[in-house]
């Protein structure tokens, strides 16, 4: 079946600090890659995403390549802000079948300190 | 602005009462989703529909119940059979692959 792993936190990171969060997938042929993030108390909102192998999505300062060949789409940015501080899933839409649902990975929560 | 409305923000209810959540929207979506979310444990889909009058169980439906009697509401009732009720509800409309979540409903059941 469809899943997503990404990296368990939390992170703590200080401010204008480099930013991993790590994701891989599984999945048949090439589905959709999708980061989204939460703020305290809040839904989730779209950040970025890659239809195919080697898109690159960015938003906000943050970037993620599709990579095909380690089934992977790492989440960086290079200098974190406070303002950044919330919890980050990692999602994948697989190809095909005419249904578009989405599977999460657990969620990473990234707290930024001044 | 078009978007999806989730009332209440919060919600108090006794042990072995249903109680009903609802989920608007106004974005002209064919799909709706809901999902649990728990600590450490991700987003879990309870139910979702890709039309009205039609749905489907999700990964942990047991003790859920939905209805889809219009495109624009797709209302969830946790029933007296879901164990452990408490949690933070979310819900979400999509065309094709973008999907919009509303701002969640926090249960505790006391």
């Amino acid at each position: 079946g469809n899943s997503v792993t990404q990296m368990e936190g939390p992170v703590t990171l200080s401010e204008e600090a480099f930013l991993t969060i790590n994701c891989t997938y599984t999945a048949t042929g090439y589905p959709s890659l999708f980061w989204y993030v939460q703020y305290p108390g809040e839904g989730l909102q779209l950040l970025l995403k890659a239809t195919k192998a080697d898109d690159k999505g960015s938003n906000k300062g943050f970037e993620a390549t599709y990579r095909k060949e380690t089934t992977s789409f790492h989440l960086e940015k290079g200098s974190v802000q406070v303002s950044d501080s919330a919890v980050y899933f990692c999602a994948l839409i697989p190809p095909g079948a005419g249904s578009y649902q989405l599977t999460f990975g657990k969620g990473t929560k990234l707290s930024v300190i001044p | 602005d078009g978007g999806i409305t989730q009332s209440p923000k919060y919600l108090f209810r006794k042990e072995g009462q249903n109680v009903t959540l609802s989920c608007e929207q106004n974005l002209n979506h064919d799909a709706m989703y809901w999902y649990r979310q728990d600590p450490g444990q991700g987003l879990r889909l309870i139910y979702y529909s890709q039309i009205v009058n039609d749905f489907q169980k999700g990964d942990i439906a047991e003790g859920y119940s939905v209805s889809r009697e219009k495109k624009e509401s797709f209302p969830l009732t946790v029933t007296s059979a879901q164990k452990n009720p408490t949690a933070f509800y979310l819900c979400a409309s999509s065309m094709l692959e973008g999907y919009t979540f509303g701002s969640g409903t926090r249960l505790t059941v006391v």
